[in-house]
This record gives C-alpha cells, sequence and structure tokens, in this order.
C-alpha cells in the first residue's frame, strides 16, 4: 500500500459525458501527479500540482482539468469524454514536487468509455 | 519528445531462469528510474540511478546505467513467480527536477513456476 489513494477504482461512461477522478496523497506529501496510461502509448504524463498550485503540464488535453485543494487532494476533470479516452488513470505523489524524488502511485482509476 | 525503448516488449520464461531487459534512448538523461506494476496496481519505484556506468543491485535483481547514459538494463537471476509483472524505465532529461519523467512502454514478465 502506497498510501495514495484514488477513487472510483473503476468507471464506466458513455461518450460525450463528464468525469471526475480523485486522489488523496501520502500525508506529508505536497505534490500531486496524474498520468494517463494505455496500451499504445504506455505511461504518459499529464499534469502536476504543488501546494495547490499547477507547476508542470505534460501531455493533457484541453478537454481535461484538475486542482489541487488547500487539503492537498487533487481532482482530475475529463469532459466531452471520447472512446480514445479509455485508459488507466494514475496519480502519484511526493514531497518535493521533484520529478526525480521517489513518486508514490495510486492504484489507479480505470475508466471505460463506451 | 525524448523517447525511451524498451526490449523485449514480452518475456515468458521458466522459474529459475536468468533474463536482461532494455531501456534504450538516443538521448542523454540525467538519471533513470526502474518500476515494476503489478496487476491492478500502480507503479512502484524500484531503483535511481544517476551516474554513467552505475551499477545497483537489489536482490536479485542488478541495474546498470550505460556509460553515456543513454541506456539502461535490469537483469533478474533465478527469477520466481512473484518477480511477474510490467518493469518500466523513466528518465529524467535534467538534473533540476523541474522536468517530467519519460516512461517507456515497458516489458511484460511473466515467469512460470
Amino acid at each position: 500500500d502506497s498510501g495514495v489513494t484514488q477513487t472510483p477504482k473503476h468507471l464506466i461512461t458513455a461518450t460525450g459525458q463528464r468525469v471526475t477522478l480523485r486522489c488523496s496523497p501520502r500525508s506529508g506529501d505536497l505534490s500531486v501527479y496524474w498520468y494517463q496510461q494505455s496500451l499504445d502509448q504506455g505511461l504518459q504524463f499529464l499534469i502536476q500540482y504543488y501546494n495547490g498550485e499547477e507547476r508542470a503540464k505534460g501531455n493533457i488535453l484541453e478537454r481535461f482539468s484538475a486542482q489541487q485543494f488547500p487539503d492537498l487532494h487533487s481532482e482530475l476533470n475529463l469532459s466531452s469524454l471520447e472512446l480514445g479516452d479509455s485508459a488507466l488513470y494514475f496519480c502519484a505523489s511526493s514531497v518535493a514536487g521533484q520529478f526525480q524524488e521517489t513518486q508514490y502511485f495510486g492504484p489507479g482509476t480505470r475508466l471505460l468509455v463506451l | 519528445t525524448q523517447l525511451l525503448e524498451q526490449s523485449p516488449q514480452f518475456l515468458s520464461i521458466q522459474e529459475g531462469e536468468n533474463l536482461t531487459v532494455y531501456c534504450n534512448s538516443s538521448s542523454v538523461f540525467s538519471s533513470l528510474q526502474w518500476y515494476r506494476q503489478e496487476p491492478g496496481e500502480g507503479p512502484v519505484l524500484l531503483v535511481t540511478v544517476v551516474t554513467g556506468g552505475e551499477v545497483k543491485k537489489l536482490k536479485r535483481l542488478t541495474f546498470q546505467f550505460g556509460d553515456a547514459r543513454k541506456d539502461s538494463s535490469l537483469h533478474i537471476t533465478a527469477a520466481q513467480p512473484g518477480d511477474t509483472g510490467l518493469y518500466l524505465c523513466a528518465g529524467a532529461e535534467t538534473i533540476s527536477g523541474n522536468t517530467p519523467l519519460v516512461f517507456g512502454k515497458g516489458t511484460r514478465l511473466s515467469v512460470i513456476a
């Protein structure tokens, strides 16, 4: 158990819909990272927050957005969903927000868009 | 965008065999990490290598960073069913820590008892 929690574990929805994925980091970690994992693209970095502020952006679509709240939990919002958005979405956390330090990954949310 | 190529993509071996998986790039990385991901779980960091030519051992696992810091290998001795999983390498382009990691697509290992 990494100490990072993600909800829900599974999500099935239809094209065009909007969903929210939630992540609670390990106690004491200030930074949260969101990743998307698909069979063809592998693990892709989406976005990072540190202590409530956006710190780095990766291959995140404009239809996707995220935020980190004062209690440090984070939410990833996916809207106008397409079939190709079906993937595993992971949240990771770390203490100081440096990419090279140990990132602790949650168990992921499996999203299926029908 | 820097790419990390991992090979082989899939590997199925018998318990007790040795194996090596590779992570290659045409670009230089300041550090490289190896992760193992088991079904239904997120990746777990195994090791970070930062110096060209560095070798690190973790029980039966040996990690090596290439001299030019463009490639890395993971060698497993006497594989066990518990080693089954997806092995991912991830590289950091700069030493500042502010550049996102680039992940390879992974080697999926299956160790049969």
